[in-house]
């Protein structure tokens, strides 16, 4: 079975830095995309960007460059989302995807979703 | 900026049908790419629903249905249960952004 299994909830204050992880298992990590979505309070789903693990060729959505890094180990099966300065505003749950195919189709599986609060 | 336009609710009650558009442009839908739906419980992962703008994955009941033509695409749910409560997506691959899209979500109410 084909699973994305992230890390739990994390709880941070503002300026502080955060890496969340997506554990893929179930198929071959290096041959499908990986991408985090963003939720935030009682807004919709917002792609932030992908990467293909075989290479860590890496895209990002315009309005979250600069602002998260995706990255991934191949070793571990492991994909990344990772923030240096946490803001408020950041405060959202994040979702790891896949395309089961190519970055032009659909996304599936989902992970469970990691909840992070960013409060002072 | 492109966008994928969905209607913020629609309701129906038990038995009934329901559809929920989602309208993009020649960026994305119309360029054309296939278009996707997933179903949103709170607290649950998101759930493909149709893939490929008309095919359902196993186990997701032939209730619903998926349908595109030109720049817009329509998602179909028959039978309504009050089970399908749920926020509705769309998504689409848009060569704007270089990456996926998804709508602004739909909420059903099954009245």
């Amino acid at each position: 079975e084909v699973q994305l299994v992230q890390s739990g909830a994390e709880v941070k204050e503002p300026g502080e830095s955060l890496k969340i992880s997506c554990k893929g298992s179930g198929y071959t990590f290096t041959g499908y995309w990986i991408a985090w979505v963003r939720q935030m309070p009682g807004r919709g789903l917002e792609w932030m960007g992908i990467i293909y693990p075989g290479d860590s060729y890496t895209r990002y959505n315009p309005s979250f460059q600069g602002q998260v890094t995706i990255s991934a180990d191949k070793s571990t099966n492991t994909a990344y989302l990772q923030w240096s300065s946490l803001k408020a505003s950041d405060t959202a749950i994040y979702y790891c995807t896949r395309h089961p195919k190519n970055k032009y189709n659909w996304f599936d599986p989902w992970g469970q979703g990691t909840l992070v609060t960013v409060s002072s | 900026q492109s966008v994928l336009t969905q209607p913020p609710s629609v309701s129906g009650a038990p038995g009934q049908r329901v559809t929920i558009s989602c309208i993009g442009s020649s960026s994305n839908i119309g360029a054309p790419y296939d278009v996707h739906w997933y179903q949103h419980l709170p607290g649950t992962a998101p759930k493909l629903l149709i893939y490929g703008s008309n095919n359902r994955p196993s186990g997701v009941p032939d209730r619903f249905a998926g349908s595109k033509s030109g720049t817009s695409a329509s998602l179909a749910i028959s039978g309504l249960q009050a089970d399908d409560e749920a926020e509705y997506y769309c998504q689409s691959y848009d060569n704007n952004l270089g990456g996926s899209l998804f709508g602004g979500g739909t909420k059903l109410t099954v009245l």
